[in-house]
């Protein structure tokens, strides 16, 4: 089945230490985003690449960068993850520029800080 | 900047009751699209909205777009324990960028059987 696959399900990282999180697809979905979502929060939109092009929302702290080398990768770069970081990270695609598309996410990645 | 805000933040129900949460945006909307997050688990869209006024159902579910497009409300028939979960409404404006959605904050519904 087509999907969004986010790697791993779990991150244990300490204060400080650059961590990656992944994510594929197979949907072929040209728009591809990352949300932090905190315990009963709303996702918050961090960043999204249209194909290549990449956005990033005005308050998204500098800390995190985001890769995407291909259609299906996009990785999400913390450089020194503070406590604040914690959170659960979601990966969604959709396609195109078109209104009324809905987004797919992936099962998420939640990231602990030691 | 645009705000989504959701009423009520949290509802608790009895098996067979009925739910209801409300949406709406400081903004006029292009569309509004409606997401449920079990818990634990990672937002699924439901259905959107296009057209002011407009109704569509699924089932027990019921959703309406306002005639202004700045409102949106998720109505729930006779609940069961399987709708538990955070429904968040996601808006959409058109204005050359990609689809972009600002989230709902969001309504957490517990259903006791």
């Amino acid at each position: 089945d087509a999907m969004v696959i986010q790697n791993p399900r779990y991150q244990v990282t300490q204060f400080g230490k650059p961590v990656t999180l992944s994510c594929s697809q197979t949907l072929n979905h040209n728009v591809m985003y990352w949300y932090q979502q905190k315990s009963s929060q709303a996702p918050k939109l961090l960043f999204h690449y249209y194909d290549k092009d990449f956005n990033n929302e005005a308050d998204t702290p500098d800390n995190f960068q985001s890769r995407r080398p291909n259609t299906s990768f996009c990785f999400l770069d913390i450089r020194s993850p503070g406590l604040g970081d914690a959170a659960m990270y979601l990966c969604a695609t959709g396609n195109d520029r078109g209104l009324g598309q809905p987004q797919h996410f992936g099962d998420g990645t939640r990231l602990s800080i030691l | 900047g645009q705000q989504v805000m959701q009423i009520p933040q949290y509802q608790h129900v009895q098996e067979g009751e009925d739910f209801t949460t409300y949406c709406n945006s400081s903004t006029t909307l292009s569309n509004i699209q409606w997401y449920k997050q079990r818990p634990g688990g990672h937002p699924v869209f439901l259905i959107q909205l296009v057209k002011s006024g407009e109704v569509k159902k699924q089932k027990r579910l019921t959703f309406q777009f306002g005639e202004a497009k700045k409102n949106s409300s998720l109505h729930i028939t006779a609940t069961q324990t399987t709708d538990v979960g955070t429904y968040f409404c996601a808006a959409q404006n058109y204005g050359g960028a990609t689809n972009k959605l600002i989230f709902g904050t969001g309504t957490l519904l517990a259903v006791q059987p």
